[in-house]
Formats: C-alpha cells, sequence, structure tokens
C-alpha cells in the first residue's frame, strides 16, 4: 500500500496570506490528523476528521480549519499567516481513528512565513 | 494534554546498546508509541505497547513499561549510525468525541563510530 502523502513539501508565503495544505491517507484509512511541530512547542494536535466531519480539535486559533472529503483526503487551511506559524506540518491517518489504532505519518509539508 | 517528558539527547557508540527513556502523563492511555523522525522527513512508526502489557520485544527494539511510575523505555540493541535520529514518546489522550496522540519533545540519538 502506499503510504500517506502530503503536497506540496515545501511552501514559502508572506504573512498575512493565506495557506492550504494537502493530505492523502493510506488506501482505506478514514481517520486523518494534523499535527504542527515547532522546534519550540514541539509536537501539537491540531485537529481529526473522520467520514467528513470534525471529531476532534486541538488547541489552536480559529484561523486553523481543515476539511475532509468523501474519498478521505484532507485539507487544512490557515488564513492570515503569521510568523510564528512557520513549522513542519505533518497528518496522520489511521483506519477508524480509534483509542486500538495507530497512526501513520506523512512526509510532512514544510511552512515558511517571511 | 501535559507534558510528556523525555530527555532531550543522548550519544552512544556503535555497537552499544541505547536506552531512551519517556515519562508520561495519562494512566488511562490505551498505547504507548515510539516514533523516530530522521532529518527532513515525517514520523516513522518504531513499535507501541498495550498498556496492560510489560514488555515488548520487536528485533533489535525493546520497550519497557512501568505503569505505575508511567515510565516507558526504549531500548536499541546494537546500535547503528543509522539509527542515529529523533525519538519521539506518545501517549493517546482520550477526549469526548475521540483520541490524538500526545508527544514528548524528542531526544536525540547521535550514533557515533
Amino acid at each position: 500500500k502506499a503510504g500517506v502523502t502530503q503536497t506540496p513539501r515545501y511552501l514559502i508565503k508572506t504573512r498575512g496570506q493565506q495557506v492550504t495544505l494537502s493530505c492523502s491517507p493510506i488506501s482505506g484509512h478514514r481517520s486523518v490528523s494534523w499535527y504542527q511541530q515547532t522546534p519550540g512547542q514541539g509536537l501539537q494536535f491540531l485537529f481529526e476528521y473522520f467520514s467528513e466531519t470534525q471529531r476532534n480539535k486541538g488547541n489552536f486559533p480559529g484561523r486553523f480549519s481543515g476539511r475532509q472529503f468523501s474519498n478521505s483526503r484532507s485539507e487544512m487551511n490557515v488564513s492570515t499567516l503569521e510568523l510564528g506559524d512557520s513549522a513542519l506540518y505533518l497528518c496522520a491517518s489511521s483506519p477508524t481513528g480509534g483509542s486500538t489504532d495507530t497512526q501513520y505519518f506523512g512526509p510532512g509539508t514544510r511552512l515558511t512565513v517571511l | 494534554g501535559e507534558d510528556v517528558e523525555q530527555s532531550l539527547f543522548l550519544s552512544v557508540r556503535e555497537g552499544d546498546s541505547s536506552v531512551i527513556n519517556c515519562t508520561y502523563t495519562d494512566s488511562s492511555s490505551t498505547y504507548l508509541y515510539w516514533y523516530k523522525q530522521e532529518p527532513g522527513a515525517g514520523l516513522q512508526l518504531l513499535t507501541y505497547i498495550f498498556s496492560n502489557m510489560d514488555m515488548k520485544q520487536d528485533q533489535r527494539l525493546t520497550v519497557l513499561l512501568n505503569k505505575k511510575d508511567k515510565h516507558l523505555s526504549l531500548r536499541i540493541a546494537d546500535t547503528q549510525t543509522g539509527d542515529s535520529a529523533i525519538y519521539f514518546c506518545a501517549e493517546s489522550w482520550n477526549s469526548n468525541s475521540g483520541y490524538a496522540l500526545n508527544f514528548g519533545k524528542g531526544t536525540s540519538l547521535l550514533v557515533t563510530p
């Protein structure tokens, strides 16, 4: 099976712009989670989607949003970018997102905000 | 969630064993995980242990779990230079509607020849 894929791999934006990142889960996986990784804060959970519904959300401002499509692919959007949004954004998929699932991560999208 | 604690750095010689330690916070976590991250890459799932187990061995990897102390360790036998990476411990935490992973800050393992 192909792994989790994320596009684009690298992105440079300026403050105030908005950005959309894409994640394609492993075939058959219906849960997609997003994490932000920064040197200072480490890995932090953003949100999780299952069957096109957001089920779980971390402690991030409303500028961070996402959605999931019927084929389980997911996008996350960050509006009004700030310098502090520079990070590696990781997507993970699992079959159902339940506590007995394991999450498999993609390679990430490296976002740089100038 | 609260902080999952890991030491930040570990340096070992090639061929020695490496032991990476982690203290987690949620005693109700179903699974505990170890992930590996190489430079410029995503997270690779190394191994995981079910919370009702004390030990799990998987080739060169041994995971020990002490539930009383909420302590998790990863032992890598015969450490190789290719094992140099950042290792993350993670616990699952549950909300009303789902669950997510709560990660430690990662331990940078440097393996020297």
